[in-house]
């Protein structure tokens, strides 16, 4: 019952930007927006999270519509190393608790 | 360096013969947890832990135990595996169980023939 839902695949340009979009339209106003990425069958990789706001850190940029029903990840100069599943991931509140739900993400795959 | 260790990281194994994969991390989170991946599935949690001596399910945990004696550990317990428990483990950190960035282990390939 993953909660988000992005596309199967993308492909990007190497050094162009590369732009993963997620839907989560049943979003809950208290409830967080993660973006993980998994590099072969390595232990997946926290990018960036947010609530609202659009964030920003040295990996990449997060943006999320003001009904925050969807949000986009952005990877401004992509590299061949980024070449990895993308989840993006909204957090569950479950009897106090905090868990990640995830999907089966977007595999970007980045074109020398 | 801030990180999770997971042992083994390759294990094959008969059908009922106990095991135990090992987590440890370095970094005094609180809130520890395990996945397991499974080809079209994507990444499900089988238990997690609060803190010391506070475990609980997570959305697929028949067949698995846990405990959790000291912050630093989590150990996953199989304790007569089955074929259908082959899988990709994942064992995870995070600060607390807030809004905070977890940390994943590298991961361990079980086998259970």
């Amino acid at each position: 019952d993953a909660k988000t839902t992005q596309p199967p695949s993308m492909d990007c340009a190497e050094g162009r930007a590369a732009n993963l979009p997620c839907n989560h339209s049943t979003i809950s106003g208290n409830e967080y927006v993660y973006w993980y990425r998994q590099i072969h069958s390595q232990g997946p990789q926290y990018i960036i999270h947010g609530l609202k706001n659009n964030e920003t850190n040295e990996m990449a940029s997060l943006i999320i519509t003001e009904d925050r029903k969807s949000s986009t990840l952005i990877l401004p100069h992509a590299t061949l190393r980024d070449t990895a599943v993308y989840y993006c991931i909204v957090s569950r509140t479950t009897s106090g608790t905090y868990k990640y739900i995830f999907g089966t993400g977007t595999r970007l795959k980045v074109l020398a | 360096e801030a990180q999770v260790t997971q042992n083994p990281r390759y294990l094959i194994t008969v059908t009922g013969k106990k095991l135990t994969v090992t987590c440890s991390q370095n970094m005094n989170h609180e809130y520890m947890s395990w996945y397991r991946q499974d080809p079209g599935l994507g990444l499900r949690q089988i238990y997690y832990s609060m803190n010391v001596e506070v475990t609980d399910k997570g959305d697929v945990p028949e067949g698995y135990k846990v405990s959790r004696k000291e912050k630093r550990n989590f150990p996953l317990i199989l304790e007569s595996p089955s074929p259908n428990q082959t899988s990709l483990y994942f064992c995870a950190s995070r600060r607390d169980r807030e809004h905070t960035e977890a940390f994943f282990g590298q991961g361990t390939r079980l086998t259970v023939v």
